[in-house]
């Protein structure tokens, strides 16, 4: 029974292209969700989906980022011409419905931009 | 919007000593769930107890403990019998319904040997 799976764990980027992180949720759990880490700061509340639909994405910047988790697959978060100040470790969460149970994260992906 | 706050950047205690952190909270619903997690250098953030706002027992996880204050919108964990492995940061998280999580900034744990 996997948790919820980040890759890659590791990624560096050069400044100007394109970072694609990926989440696969736990089984039997349709909501995702994405969190910021900032270097010794707390987790920041990115953006909520469910399958094919944005719920919330007020935590999002309004430019080069988006989110998506289509039918199959998935969770996908991209940035695109990354900046030094885009590194952060990124992390995934999924939970049932209204459980109220917490999220399970995964190990996250450590973004570094050169 | 709900805030959390946590006010103790860094705390250290002797090993198998009691240490408690501190959690404080503000939103305007009445029924809602809190949560301490742990994260070690390795990064996953691991779920450490849970508290139901309606239920007035305090939850209770092995040498984990909390003390839920609804009324003063507080939410404190105590770490008995404190090892080397539980050296951490410590994040206080509320969630309403099945919106988001907020998190607190953390409070680093250090253990004494």
């Amino acid at each position: 029974n996997a948790g919820v799976m980040q890759n890659p764990r590791h990624l560096v980027r050069r400044r100007g292209q394109e970072a694609r992180l990926r989440c696969s949720p736990m089984k039997g759990h349709s909501h995702v969700y994405w969190y910021r880490q900032l270097p010794e700061e707390g987790l920041k509340f990115m953006v909520y989906l469910q399958k094919e639909n944005i719920i919330d994405e007020s935590g999002m910047p309004k430019e080069r980022f988006s989110a998506e988790f289509p039918k199959e697959g998935p969770s996908i978060l991209r940035i695109q011409q990354v900046v030094r100040g885009d590194s952060a470790a990124y992390f995934c969460a999924s939970s049932p419905i209204g459980q109220g149970y917490g999220y399970t994260f995964g190990s996250g992906t450590r973004l570094t931009v050169v | 919007a709900q805030t959390v706050t946590q006010s103790q950047p860094e705390m250290s205690v002797q090993e198998a000593e009691t240490v408690t952190l501190s959690c404080t909270y503000d939103t305007s619903e009445s029924d809602y769930y809190l949560f301490w997690y742990k994260q070690p250098p390795s990064r996953q953030m691991i779920l450490v107890i849970r508290q139901e706002a309606y239920k007035q027992q305090n939850a209770t996880e092995n040498r984990f403990s909390v003390n839920f204050q609804k009324a003063a919108k507080s939410f404190s964990l105590k770490i008995s019998d404190s090892q080397l492995g539980d050296a951490a940061m410590y994040f206080c998280a509320l969630l309403i319904g099945n919106e988001k999580l907020t998190f607190g900034t953390g409070t680093r744990l250090t253990i004494i040997p």
